[in-house]
């Protein structure tokens, strides 16, 4: 079965310092993941997607991912945080539909991990 | 270009009402997904549409809950006789879908807040 686990609800962290938000994920076959964020009353921004190409991949606002196959993580990291990254972020696996059944429109979403910026 | 505009944004009902709200998608997007978000809560899947083919209604929580899509364009979800428990963000999200390949990003609106009294 395809599944996808955010490994934190919420995580805090200090303006400057690193950020890391987990994902791990679950699939039979070679997925496509994606990471978005919400930011208050907001809709999803993509901020980055991972489709076989380079395993580490760099999105928007500084973030970047890297996948890797072995430990089937997708995690999230930012080197330095900034206040305007406060907002929810969701990790996603597309799967072919054809493999999959084609059910929820073969996109899996993460319960998402909160995270908060203190100055 | 728009993106995926949702209306209204906002919307108060009495319990009992039956309400509807729209999203318009991207133009050219062949796949329109409408999702749940409750307060502090991740994203429920409703129902997905890809073109011309059978949607998947599969994450409807209940007969109360019907969507349509005409065509590759506007979509109309509709609650009847709505509860309480039917208060949350109505998320409506689309993407190039098949046509782009499957791993088109989801391009999201800003939801439809819906509070039943």
């Amino acid at each position: 079965a395809q599944s996808v686990t955010q490994l934190d609800s919420h995580v805090s962290v200090s303006e400057g310092t690193p950020v890391l938000l987990r994902c791990n994920y679950s699939s039979s076959y070679s997925p496509s993941l994606f990471w978005y964020v919400q930011h208050p009353n907001k809709g999803l921004q993509l901020l980055l997607k991972y489709t076989s190409a380079a395993t580490l991949v760099k999105g928007i606002n500084g973030f970047e991912a890297e996948f890797k196959k072995s430990e089937t993580s997708f995690h999230l990291t930012k080197p330095s945080a900034h206040m305007s990254d406060a907002a929810e972020y969701f990790c996603v696996v597309s799967i072919l539909s054809w493999n999959y059944g084609g059910s929820q429109g073969n996109l899996i979403f993460g319960k998402g991990t909160k995270l908060s910026v203190k100055p | 270009g728009a993106g995926v505009s949702q209306s209204p944004s906002n919307k108060v009902t009495e319990k009992g009402k039956d309400v509807e709200l729209r999203c318009d998608p991207i133009s050219g997007h062949t796949a329109l997904y409408w999702y749940r978000q409750r307060l502090g809560q991740g994203l429920e899947f409703l129902i997905y549409f890809q073109g011309n083919s059978a949607p998947d209604k599969s994450g409807l929580p209940s007969d109360r809950f019907s969507a349509e899509r005409t065509g590759e364009s506007v979509s109309t979800l509709t609650i009847q006789r709505t509860q309480q428990e039917d208060s949350a963000v109505y998320l409506c999200a689309s993407s190039l879908g098949v046509r782009g390949s499957y791993n088109s990003p989801l391009h999201f609106g800003n939801g439809t807040r819906l509070t039943v009294t």
